[in-house]
């Protein structure tokens, strides 16, 4: 069974630029969670969604975050205008039902900022 | 606020020794609990769990022990082995809602061979 997938794995760009991030789960997972880890921290929910519906955003910083999962399957996370603060591993996640269910992770994407 | 804490950032164990990792919580609605390690430039990786019903979770070299009324877990490898070395994340959820997973600072565990 193939694992989560994401790109790219590393990207740089300066503040104020934006950035998207891609993200496969695996197959038949209907849940797909996106995380945030800053260097010498845990990864942090910025979003939960439930096929193609959000289950949870609340710490998502909408005013320059955006998130979407078309048709329940693939997600993409984007970032306009990225700031300092933002350079982290961005880390996709699925399970098959959410809840207990075990959480398998992506390898990351890793952005600076400048 | 910090919900989980893992107050020790770095342990080092000889190979073929116990390895200890501990992790504190404060929100007294947790009543689920995770294991994750992680090898640099992969993802977590899940471990092991442990609901609040239980105080104990054994799998193979790897036992989660449950403390509710310290607000305490612990994770215990036996015995410790070379690649084993990894970060190591706990992470709490309450089972009502999303089951948001809340995640530690993690610690770093070397195993010395």
């Amino acid at each position: 069974e193939a694992g989560v997938a994401q790109s790219p794995r590393y990207k740089i760009i300066e503040k104020r630029q934006s950035v998207a991030f891609w993200c496969n789960p695996i197959s038949g997972h209907a849940t797909l969670y996106w995380y945030q880890q800053i260097l010498g921290q845990g990864p942090k929910l910025l979003i939960q969604f439930q096929n193609n519906g959000v289950v949870d955003d609340s710490q998502l910083p909408k005013d320059r975050f955006s998130a979407e999962r078309l048709k329940g399957v693939d997600s993409t996370l984007k970032i306009q205008p990225a700031k300092l603060e933002d350079s982290a591993v961005y880390l996709c996640a699925s399970s098959r039902t959410g809840g207990e269910g075990t959480q398998y992770f992506g390898p990351g994407t890793r952005l600076l900022v400048l | 606020d910090q919900q989980v804490k893992q107050n020790s950032p770095s342990l080092s164990v000889q190979e073929g020794r116990i390895s200890i990792l501990n992790c504190d919580y404060t929100n007294s609605m947790f009543d689920y609990f995770l294991w994750y390690k992680k090898y640099p430039a992969e993802g977590p990786t899940f471990l092991i769990s442990i609901s609040s019903i239980k105080d104990k979770n054994e799998d193979g070299r790897f036992t989660v022990f449950l403390n509710k009324s310290a607000k305490h877990l612990s994770l215990h490898i036996v015995p410790s082995q070379p690649g084993d070395s990894a970060v190591y994340f706990c992470a709490a959820s309450a089972r009502t809602g999303t089951y948001k997973y809340i995640f530690g600072t993690g610690t770093r565990l070397k195993v010395l061979a």
